[in-house]
């Protein structure tokens, strides 16, 4: 089983639609992280999570919301979907006390069209 | 502006041919270089990562550089198989404890038989 799941994988939805991803983690690491990636552009950070009590905003966190409803559960939603939030989301997670150096582990992705 | 950039932006190569990958950064303060992995349809897995005091680093027939001074890594691939067939991704992260990271475009390896 993955380490870090994520929620559905693959999501066609309407514009002005409310999308929820999930993602679950098995790692017992208390961040946790919301990546977006596009063609061509690196991986951009939406949100991202410290513990539970800790939510913070990325550099692209207009028109997302998360909750950490647990250390292992960070969810991503999409309040009103529009397509040029059609891309592939990431979640990943990481503790430096483990690496001492933040390595990310990443989910499986979740493949999101708005159409 | 922290910026990572990586060279080419694709590669075609031969199984068994090795190959080098480019990353050039201007990210401040430095605190550490990772190379990623990425099959397609799969999240990114780190291969490899090298902090200011180290200059090469290995992981089976990976090897990534770093020079710090001109701000650049390489990723070299030896005997390349067609499993290598990915994104490569450089990631740097900046700061105290490294925690903000930023992320390259990737560069997509196609690998022939």
């Amino acid at each position: 089983d993955a380490d870090v799941t994520q929620t559905p994988r693959n999501r066609i939805t309407k514009t002005g639609k409310r999308i929820m991803l999930e993602c679950s983690q098995t790692k017992g690491h208390d961040r946790m992280y919301w990546y977006r990636q596009d063609p061509g552009l690196g991986l951009r950070l939406i949100y991202y999570s410290f513990d539970v009590k800790d939510i913070n905003k990325g550099e692209i966190s207009d028109g997302y919301s998360v909750s950490r409803q647990a250390q292992a559960k960070f969810s991503l939603s999409l309040e009103s979907a529009i397509p040029n939030q059609t891309a592939l989301y990431f979640c990943a997670t990481s503790d430096p006390r483990v690496s001492g150096t933040g390595e990310l582990f990443f989910g499986e992705g979740s493949r999101l069209t708005v159409l | 502006k922290n910026q990572v950039e990586q060279s080419p932006q694709s590669l075609i190569i031969l199984e068994g041919k090795n190959c080098t990958l480019q990353c050039n950064y201007t990210v401040s303060p430095f605190s550490n270089l990772r190379w990623y992995k990425q099959d397609t349809g799969r999240g990114p897995v780190s291969l490899t990562i090298m902090t200011f005091s180290e200059n090469t680093k290995s992981n089976g027939r990976y090897t990534a550089t770093l020079d710090a001074d001109t701000k650049q890594s390489s990723l070299h691939i030896t005997a390349s198989q067609l499993s290598d067939s990915a994104s490569y991704i450089c990631v740097v992260s900046a700061g105290t404890g490294g925690f903000k990271t930023i992320f390259g475009a990737g560069t997509r390896l196609f690998v022939k038989a």
